[in-house]
Parts: structure tokens; C-alpha cells; sequence
């Protein structure tokens, strides 16, 4: 029972580039979240979706940010024109239902660098 | 407004003695409280859930309390052994739903 997956593990972009961060959830699981953590700092929240929705994006920033899970296939998380400030690792999460008591299982982490 | 702190200083234990990591939060109403251990370059793994009319939970070497009046959870590992070195985390659900806000982590060192 594979876990979490993201890929790429590690990407380096130029100043204005586009990053594309994609993360599959485990068997099963309909909720995905994705965080943001910057060196020696906590985990972000960003966004929470479910299958083909946007529940809450409270946590992603207004411009160059977007996220999708299409019916079929992985979450992406889009990131357009990258700045510096972008360099983090971004997690994906998932749980298989709603609830306030769900265990979010972690992926290993895409590291972004933007040169 | 709401946060949520953790010791940002990293805890050096001896090998054998019993680790104490403090999260403190204002301005939360939480529902549960969950812990996560995340290792350099990994993503976190959850540890433990208590929720808000639990006291204490258990799990082999590690112990969490909620004190929803201290608004304090306080996470425990007995025995404690150089395997556990790690950043540990704590989280809160935010407005009882499934998004979870997190501390800043407490990096513990055991030491042999």
C-alpha cells in the first residue's frame, strides 16, 4: 500500500519560471492538502481539496498560486512566474474522509529552489 | 490573534531520561490536539490524536495531556533513545474542520 507520493522530489527554477509540484494521495483518500515550509520554519497551510473541488484556500497566496484535483489523476500545485521567496519544501497531505478527527498522512516533500 | 507555540530551542536529553515537549496555544477552540515526528528532509508522521475531553493518551514510550483550560498539551517520550532524535510537531484543527494549523516544531536531541 504505497503512501503519499510527490514529484519531483527536488526542482530548481530561474526567477519567472513556472513550477509545477505534483502529489498523488494514498489508495483511497479523496482529501488533499498541501503545506509550505520554509527553512526553520512550521508547516503552512495552504489549500484543501477534494476530488474536482477547491474546499479552502485560505492559506494560498492571491497571485501566481494555483492548485487543482482533477477527477482523475494527481493534485498539482502550480506556481507561475517563481520568486526567491518561493524557495521551500511544499508537503502534500491526505486523508481519506472528512472529519475533524482524520490523520493527515504526509508525502516525502517536493524541495523548490529558484535560482 | 491565534498561534500556536512550541520551544523553538532544541531539548538535549540523556539517552534513558524522559523527554517533555510543550505546545501552547491562544485564541483556539481545538477539538483535538495531534503530534507529528518529522525527520530532516521527510515529511511528518503522526504520532498521536487526543481530543478536546481526553486528559491523557498513550501510545508504547509516548504520553500526550490536554489541558484545555491551561490550553496546553504537553507530549512525553519515557526511555527516550537516540532514534528519537527528531523535530516534533503539534497541531490544531482550525475551526473543527480538517485543516491543520501547526507549531513551529521542537527539535529533541538524544544523546548516547
Amino acid at each position: 500500500n504505497a503512501g503519499v507520493m510527490q514529484n519531483p522530489r527536488h526542482l530548481v527554477r530561474r526567477r519567472g519560471q513556472e513550477a509545477r509540484l505534483r502529489c498523488s494521495p494514498m489508495k483511497g483518500h479523496s482529501h488533499v492538502y498541501w503545506y509550505r515550509q520554509l527553512p526553520e520554519e512550521g508547516l503552512k497551510f495552504m489549500v484543501y481539496l477534494q476530488k474536482e473541488n477547491i474546499i479552502d484556500e485560505s492559506g494560498m497566496p492571491k497571485e501566481r498560486f494555483s492548485a487543482e484535483f482533477p477527477k482523475e489523476g494527481p493534485s498539482i500545485l502550480r506556481i507561475q512566474q517563481v520568486v526567491r521567496g518561493d524557495s521551500a519544501a511544499y508537503f502534500c497531505a491526505s486523508s481519506p474522509r472528512q472529519g475533524v478527527q482524520e490523520t493527515q498522512y504526509f508525502g516525502p516533500g517536493t524541495r523548490l529552489l529558484v535560482l | 490573534s491565534q498561534k500556536i507555540e512550541q520551544n523553538s530551542e532544541a531539548l538535549n536529553i540523556q539517552e534513558g531520561k524522559t523527554a517533555t515537549l510543550t505546545c501552547n496555544y491562544t485564541n483556539y477552540s481545538p477539538a483535538y490536539l495531534q503530534w507529528y515526528r518529522q525527520d530532516p528532509g521527510r515529511g511528518p508522521v503522526f504520532l498521536l490524536l487526543i481530543r478536546e475531553n481526553e486528559k491523557e493518551k498513550r501510545k508504547e514510550r509516548l504520553k500526550v495531556t490536554f489541558d484545555t483550560t491551561l490550553k496546553q498539551s504537553l507530549f512525553h517520550i519515557t526511555a527516550s533513545q537516540p532514534a528519537d532524535s527528531a523535530t516534533y510537531l503539534c497541531a490544531l484543527d482550525r475551526n473543527a474542520g480538517n485543516m491543520l494549523t501547526f507549531g513551529g516544531g521542537t527539535r529533541l536531541m538524544v544523546k548516547p
